[in-house]
């Protein structure tokens, strides 16, 4: 069975710029959850997804968007990029919510210069 | 506003010997709680969960204590060994599709 995949694996982007990550859930996956992940502050939840809902959200300022697809599949969306987004961000996805064990992808290593 | 606190960042032992990680959560609406562990340029991955109505739910060579009146639960790995070498991190939520992270707490076992 196909873990969860993150594409791409490393990004570059520049100040003011914006970027989307993609996500692929385990299939059968209905949930979809997003985190950042920076030094020292762990993992901070983003969204979370299912069946093309978002159920609930973090505590991130509106540049940060996301949606997911009818084949559970999701996307990031970050806007007027700053350097404090520099990051790794993790999906993961689970059958059902984000209260349940979920399986996480590699990430996706945002870098802003 | 830090929900999950791993207080101590970093945690050394020797092989065969236990591991205890310590984990504090301030909201008492957390109703179950999970351990994940990860290793350099991977995701993490769940090892251990533990429902309210618990106290204590074991897994092979990983146990976790649930204490609600303090607020706190600890994982024991028993023994350790070189490949527990990793980042582990305490999660909680309330089911409201949301889960909150510690900051983690780096493990290095010592042959």
């Amino acid at each position: 069975k196909a873990g969860v995949t993150q594409t791409p694996r490393y990004l570059i982007k520049t100040r003011g710029q914006q970027v989307t990550l993609s996500c692929s859930p385990i299939s059968g996956h209905r949930s979809v959850s997003w985190y950042q992940q920076t030094p020292g502050q762990g993992l901070q939840f983003l969204f979370e997804y299912f069946s093309e809902t978002q159920r609930n959200k973090g505590n991130f300022p509106g540049r940060f968007s996301g949606r997911q697809f009818s084949n559970s599949r999701s996307e990031m969306n970050v806007s007027t990029l700053e350097l404090g987004d520099s990051a790794l961000y993790l999906c993961a996805s689970s059958p059902r919510g984000a209260n349940q064990p979920q399986h996480f992808g590699d990430g996706t290593r945002l870098s802003i210069l | 506003d830090q929900q999950v606190k791993q207080n101590s960042p970093s945690l050394s032992v020797q092989e065969g010997r236990i591991s205890i990680l310590n984990c504090d959560y301030t909201n008492s609406m957390f109703d179950y709680f999970l351990w994940y562990k990860k290793y350099p340029a991977e995701g993490p991955t769940f090892l251990i969960s533990i429902s309210s109505i618990k106290d204590k739910n074991e897994d092979g060579r990983f146990t976790v204590f649930l204490n609600k009146s303090a607020k706190h639960l600890s994982l024991h790995i028993v023994p350790s060994q070189p490949g527990d070498s990793a980042v582990y991190f305490c999660a909680a939520t309330s089911n409201d599709y949301k889960l909150s992270f510690g900051a983690g707490t780096t493990v290095t076992v010592r042959a």
